[in-house]
């Protein structure tokens, strides 16, 4: 099945410091989700971009869907010791005709104090 | 509150068991979905339902099927659990017409031993 490239893998970082993480796939998109998952829970909807260029705040937190719609990345400024978690893009094609996406692999966040 | 709900968070099963996953939500959503969630590998479909009755083979379905006989429940069997199986499976649904992402349940890791 496909997936979307997600990097980092992990990161490490001290608090207070800005993240930045992106996914790239060679297919087109008309939507792309960026989902957080806490240890031991499902994933929860972060922010959700359906326009090539746009960008969207939630919070600290700002992602951008990128020009070409194959790619788009998620910065959080000022991270914080509850930011550590997974984090997932999620892309739906222009082609799909469901209401299926795809995953990327996810970026493991680790805030250290 | 939105929810889907996982009946089980936890559950160890013995290999060649048959095992069902259980997933309700009470969203009235037309569209279900399981996918399994590896370290590394991202989150990965297995089925898909559209409504009920219906059901579609996802990424990784051998070894898997699912049941859906009402709208608000889909569930996940494992006809003979394997070691391989063993994994963290999460619930998503969504609505026919949305384009804003899915609700997960939190979670149901399996262990098979």
């Amino acid at each position: 099945g496909q997936q979307l490239n997600q990097s980092p893998q992990s990161m490490f970082i001290q608090e207070g410091e800005d993240v930045s993480m992106n996914c790239t796939s060679s297919s087109i998109f008309n939507t792309w989700l960026w989902y957080k998952q806490d240890p031991g829970e499902g994933p929860v909807l972060l922010i959700a971009l359906y326009k090539a260029g746009e960008l969207t705040s939630n919070g600290r937190l700002t992602a951008q869907f990128g020009i070409t719609r194959k790619d788009s990345f998620l910065n959080i400024s000022a991270s914080i010791p509850s930011d550590v978690g997974i984090y997932f893009c999620a892309g739906q094609l222009t082609t799909s005709g469901t209401y299926k996406y795809i995953f990327g692999t996810g970026t493991r966040l680790k805030v250290l104090a | 509150d939105v929810k889907v709900t996982q009946s089980s968070r936890y559950l160890v099963k013995r290999t060649g068991e048959k095992v069902f996953l259980e997933c309700v939500q009470d969203m009235d959503h037309e569209n279900m979905f399981w996918y399994r969630q590896d370290p590394g590998l991202g989150l990965r479909l297995i089925y898909f339902s559209y409504d009920v009755k219906m059901k579609e083979k996802g990424d990784i379905p051998e070894g898997y099927s699912v049941s859906r006989e009402k709208k608000e429940r889909f569930s996940l069997i494992l006809e003979s659990a394997s070691t391989n199986q063993t994994s963290m499976y999460l619930c998503a649904s969504t609505a026919m017409g949305s384009n804003y992402g899915y609700t997960f349940g939190s979670g149901t890791r399996l262990t098979v031993v």
